[in-house]
């Protein structure tokens, strides 16, 4: 079994579409948790951290529940240029280690 | 405040050659990390580094070697080039638990 398990997709969503993704982790000592958004044939780039409590940052939400060892990630009125893919990120506990999930990949249509 | 620098950006080698692919970061992060993408896979981490003088290995360590002699260096050594390594690299670097932020990437191509 992956360390962080995603939904590659691909999801294909009209524009204004909300979208969720989901990932798990089986790693229960796991300390920071991340979305990190790649643009074909780019670097990742952090989109939003993730907390217990979780977090908003405009259109999107994330979420945490390290009962189940899960994490989501919803965008709301999806946006042409949200098309990319999404990768779940866990740092294990004071390892200086990233740990990726495979990639959602989101493609928001006209 | 240049980030994380990686050069060369493209490469291509001969079956059997060494390089060394170069990272360079000037946050004073004390956390550098080393990963390949391949097509249709994630991020798999090769080696990575809690500070100076520490290194480690990560899932796909073989065929690579690293040194962290100062904090902002973290080269990625390929000993003995083979087709396998065809692939893009990606070097990181971090401060403690905070996340982390990529080089542009340096794409390699073994023949």
């Amino acid at each position: 079994r992956k360390e962080v398990e995603q939904d590659p997709g691909p999801f294909n969503v009209p524009e204004g579409a909300t979208v969720a993704f989901n990932c798990t982790y089986s790693n229960s000592a796991s300390q920071s948790f991340f979305w990190y958004r790649q643009d074909c044939r780019k670097e990742p780039k952090l989109l939003m951290s993730v907390y217990s409590s979780g977090n908003e940052d405009g259109r999107f939400t994330a979420q945490l529940n390290r009962a189940s060892q899960y994490i989501s990630l919803l965008i709301r009125d999806s946006k042409l240029s949200d098309s990319a893919t999404y990768l779940c990120v866990v740092t294990p506990s004071n390892t200086g280690k990233l740990i990726f999930g495979q990639g959602t990949t989101l493609q928001v249509k006209p | 405040n240049a980030g994380v620098t990686q050069t060369p950006k493209f490469q291509v080698l001969k079956t059997g050659q060494s390089m060394t692919l170069q990272c360079a970061q000037d946050m004073n992060h004390e956390y550098m990390s080393w990963y390949r993408q391949d097509p249709g896979m994630g991020l798999r981490l090769i080696h990575y580094s809690v500070g100076a003088g520490i290194t480690d290995q990560g899932e796909v360590p073989n065929g690579y070697n690293v040194s962290r002699s100062t904090t902002e260096d973290f080269p990625l050594r390929l000993l003995s080039a083979a087709p396998s390594q065809t692939s893009v690299y990606f070097c990181a670097s971090s401060y403690s638990a905070q996340p982390y932020t990529f080089g542009s990437g340096t794409r390699l191509t073994v023949v």
